[in-house]
């Protein structure tokens, strides 16, 4: 059962272009949605995160946006470097006690010069 | 500043062999948890642990044992490997306080092959 959808599976963007990842999700209980990165041969890690009371967090380059009622958020990076070029992954958890946290299937991003 | 170490990074096993993967955190985290990842299939969780002593299933359990006897080691047990055990092995560790509170942070991997 997979809790949280995430598309498309690969994306290809051109340096300076906006890369798009979307996720969806339906546990309504969800109250933490945090995007990791992951480059080649490393463990993911942390990239930005976003509460439902909120509906958008930018920090740098790269900005969630949140649709509660929807239960939606994607991950927008705006001037997409090469440098980018990871595999990212959407996920949702709640918050207090132990932190199950559901990840999505990841979206691998290339960016070409 | 170690965070969360996973060794071996490479091992290679034949089928039926048995293994274990370590994982050693030092930032006195009281979750740990073990992850495999597959092409097409994302992270999926094995078994996880919120404190020393303890252990429980996680999505994709079976065919492996884990245990944590110390708070800042996880280990991750194949007592006969299989084929279908040929994955991309990630430990994390996260607080249930503080400023990193829900954070998850893991390890290099260990990229295990079974033949």
């Amino acid at each position: 059962q997979q809790q949280v959808k995430q598309s498309p599976q690969s994306l290809i963007v051109q340096k300076g272009g906006i890369s798009i990842i979307n996720c969806a999700y339906e546990n309504t209980a969800f109250d933490y949605f945090p995007w990791y990165q992951q480059f080649p041969g490393k463990g993911p890690a942390l990239l930005i995160a976003i509460r439902p009371d909120v509906s958008e967090k930018k920090e740098g380059r790269f900005t969630i946006s949140f649709n509660k009622s929807a239960k939606q958020f994607s991950l927008h990076i705006m001037v997409s470097q090469p440098g980018d070029s990871a595999t990212y992954f959407c996920a949702a958890s709640r918050t207090g006690g132990y932190q199950k946290v559901t990840f999505g299937i990841g979206t691998k991003l290339q960016v070409i010069p | 500043n170690a965070g969360v170490t996973q060794t071996p990074k490479f091992r290679v096993l034949k089928t039926g062999q048995s293994m274990t993967l370590l994982c050693a955190q030092d930032m006195n985290h009281e979750y740990m948890y073990w992850y495999r990842q597959d092409p097409g299939m994302g992270l999926r969780l094995i078994h996880y642990s919120v404190g020393e002593g303890t252990t429980a299933k996680g999505e994709v359990p079976d065919g492996y044992n884990v245990s944590r006897l110390k708070k800042q080691n996880f280990l991750l047990g194949l007592e006969s490997a299989a084929p279908s055990q040929t994955s991309v092995y990630f430990c994390a560790s996260s607080s249930p306080t503080g400023r990193a509170k829900n954070i998850q942070y893991f390890g290099a991997g260990t990229r295990l092959s079974v033949l």
